[in-house]
């Protein structure tokens, strides 16, 4: 069975500071991995995806993620946090053909001044 | 810019009515998802559809809702009776399945239902 586990329901950091969010997942086959933002009262929108090829993937706004496999992770990361950034932030896995998506239960960012 | 639609947007209703939640997937796109999202279980898949077939409907309650796809423009979401314990944000999400390194999911912008 797969699941993804996102450590941290809440993060906090400040304003120019690292940003990183953490996504561990459990797949038996190789995974398909996606980031996913919502801003409150939307819906997701896709960050950035991982099917195949190089490990580190980029996204849009700046967040980049890396797929380690050795480690079943797939953690989100942005250089230097934006107020614009806070959000809610979800990872998720497929794992055959386009076939279910597994969420993980998301992390809120919160961006302080 | 091809988005999801999702009507309407917000439902407030009383618990025993029916409740019909309606989607656009984006044209062309040959997969859709039914989604809600609450505070206590996070998002939960409903239900999902390729080529207007259900694939699975597992996470559906069978006794009160029902998904179906009328045509490919068109999905719907029924729930019937309501229940206090449905009050969520339903999202419907669209894909177009071309193999191996395209999948992606697009959401629409949900429909906030609170049922009294």
């Amino acid at each position: 069975a797969q699941s993804v586990t996102q450590l941290g329901s809440h993060v906090s950091v400040s304003e120019g500071a690292l940003v990183l969010l953490r996504c561990n997942y459990s797949s038996s086959v190789p995974p398909y991995l996606f980031w996913y933002v919502q801003y409150p009262n939307q819906g997701l929108q896709l960050l950035l995806k991982y099917t195949t090829g190089a490990t580190l993937v980029k996204g849009i706004n700046g967040f980049e993620a890396e797929f380690k496999k050795s480690e079943t992770s797939f953690h989100l990361t942005k250089p230097s946090a934006h107020m614009s950034d806070a959000a809610e932030y979800f990872c998720a896995v497929s794992v055959d053909n386009f076939n279910k998506f597994y969420f993980g239960s998301g992390t809120k960012l919160n961006v302080k001044p | 810019d091809a988005r999801v639609t999702q009507t309407p947007r917000d439902k407030v209703t009383e618990m025993g009515q029916e409740v019909t939640m309606r989607c656009q997937p984006i044209l062309g796109h040959n997969t859709v998802f039914w989604y809600r999202q609450t505070m206590m279980q996070g998002l939960e898949l409903l239900a999902y559809f390729r080529n207007r077939a259900p694939l699975d409907d597992s996470g559906m309650p069978k006794d009160r809702f029902s998904a179906e796809m009328p045509d490919a423009t068109l999905a719907t979401l029924k729930i019937q009776p309501s229940e206090p314990r449905d009050s969520a944000v339903y999202f419907c999400a669209s894909g177009l399945d071309r193999g191996l390194s395209s999948y992606e999911q697009y959401f629409g912008p949900g429909t906030r239902l609170t049922v009294t």
